[in-house]
């Protein structure tokens, strides 16, 4: 059974500052998604990484997948308010049809 | 651009009552998937589907149904709500995963209460 664990849960940051949420999984997966989730609303993609290796930024937010290690980070840099969600992580398991998700990180920014 | 769209947004049952959540998709999708959210859980897969007439169970299919009788359209039954049913389902659409920028895309969510 693929497990997937994202560290940390909850996490409260000042604006400006730079952190980072781990996602590891149990089995082997070249494939990770990242997504984002606003209170109440649907989720919305962030980051596909297909690859050992991959990077992909958007803003002030970097993703990157180390297959061999499980594991891949969700960089958070000079935090604004807006960035305020919850980030979820989710591994296919190279079955091509299902994800399995994290539980989610809860960030919060604060001036 | 329509994307995922699921009916209703909200409603309130009563145990034992059915019905049934509707999902459409307008991006000419194979595949389809059905999640419910609970606080802590994250998401977890129910059924899905990877192509008309087709069906499977995913993580947590029981008590619930689906059938896809359109390519664009995927439905979810509850046949006899429980308490524990409670909760928000998501359906989702995606071509087959592991292609460049093709995520699974989500709709807003059905909020349900089963009293």
């Amino acid at each position: 059974e693929l497990k997937v664990e994202q560290n940390p849960l909850f996490l409260s940051m000042q604006e400006g500052k730079n952190y980072t949420i781990y996602c590891n999984y149990s089995t082997t997966s070249d494939r990770l998604y990242w997504y984002r989730q606003d209170p109440g609303k649907s989720l919305e993609s962030l980051f596909v990484l297909l690859s050992n290796g991959a990077v992909k930024q958007e803003g002030r937010l970097m993703a990157s997948l180390d297959t061999k290690a499980r594991l891949s980070t969700l960089h958070i840099t000079a935090a604004v308010h807006d960035l305020s969600a919850t980030y979820f992580c989710a591994v296919d398991k190279n079955s091509g049809y299902a994800l399995n998700f994290g539980k989610g990180t809860s960030l919060l920014v604060t001036p | 651009n329509a994307g995922v769209t699921q009916t209703p947004k909200f409603r309130v049952l009563k145990t034992g009552q059915s019905m049934t959540l509707l999902c459409a998709q307008d991006m000419n999708h194979e595949y389809m998937y059905w999640y419910r959210q609970d606080p802590g859980m994250g998401l977890r897969l129910i059924h899905y589907s990877v192509g008309e007439g087709t069906t499977a169970k995913g993580e947590v299919p029981d008590g619930y149904n689906v059938s896809r009788l359109k390519k664009q359209n995927f439905l979810l039954g509850l046949e006899s709500a429980a308490p524990s049913q409670t909760s928000v389902y998501f359906c989702a659409s995606s071509f087959p995963l592991g292609q460049p920028n093709q995520p699974q895309h989500f709709g807003d969510g059905t909020r349900l209460s089963i009293l």
